[in-house]
């Protein structure tokens, strides 16, 4: 099963507007990553953030990480048209817990131009 | 460098025919190797991983199964498609050592009439 939900399922912007996604899970993790999805292909991953951190920034984008509330939100900022994408949350569990890696249900971004 | 490699691109198979997709990696030893299925518009479904040769772990009771003959080759397989069995399948692969992004290879289509 799905380990994290994300929300919005969809979100349309203007180009140079600001674009937030976030995501929820359920059980103590590792590390939480985001990755982008081009349609049809392969995922791309952006940004990991461990579960001792609360916030990472990795050019345009910016993670935060709250493990009490077991949230995530990722931050685009001065969105491009080639920012659009469906984005992804995932989950790695500790290798005790079989060191699966099971992503959320996506975000679609459209960014207009 | 590292690469991943996942094939055929696309595949249309008759219901109740075998199926058989293959997934190799290049310039890494040990990786942990993981199979996913995407619907339509969907998130990302866990159906294997594994982390060594002959280990492999089931997300989800279906009717596929995973091998792994060899330390960097990955084989999702099937007896008899069914409809449902129509998807987006990717696999991926980590680190076993470091846990963390996973690399995509760029995903198998498969079309189930």
């Amino acid at each position: 099963s799905q380990q994290g939900e994300e929300d919005p399922q969809a979100l349309s912007i203007q180009e140079g507007e600001n674009a937030t996604m976030n995501c929820s899970y359920k059980t103590s993790i590792n590390n939480l990553q985001w990755y982008r999805q081009n349609s049809g292909r392969g995922l791309v991953h952006l940004i990991l953030i461990r579960s001792n951190e609360r916030e990472k920034h990795s050019g345009r984008l910016r993670v935060t990480l709250d493990t009490s509330k077991k949230s995530s939100s990722l931050l685009i900022t001065a969105s491009r048209a080639a920012d659009t994408a469906s984005y992804f949350c995932a989950t790695a569990y500790p290798k005790s817990s079989g060191d699966k890696l099971t992503f959320g249900t996506g975000t679609r971004l459209a960014v207009r131009p | 460098s590292q690469t991943i490699h996942q094939w055929p691109a696309t595949l249309v198979q008759p219901v109740g025919s075998p199926l058989s997709l293959e997934c190799t990696v290049e310039g890494t030893s040990n990786p942990n190797l993981y199979w996913y299925r995407q619907a339509a518009g969907r998130g990302l479904q866990l159906l294997f991983y594994s982390v060594g040769i002959g280990q492999i772990s089931s997300e989800v009771p279906q009717n596929l199964s995973a091998s792994r003959p060899q330390d960097r080759q990955f084989i999702l397989s099937s007896k008899k498609l069914l409809l449902s069995d129509s998807g987006f399948y990717l696999c991926a692969w980590r680190s076993r050592d470091i846990g963390g992004e996973a690399f995509f290879g760029q995903g198998t289509r498969l079309t189930v009439v």
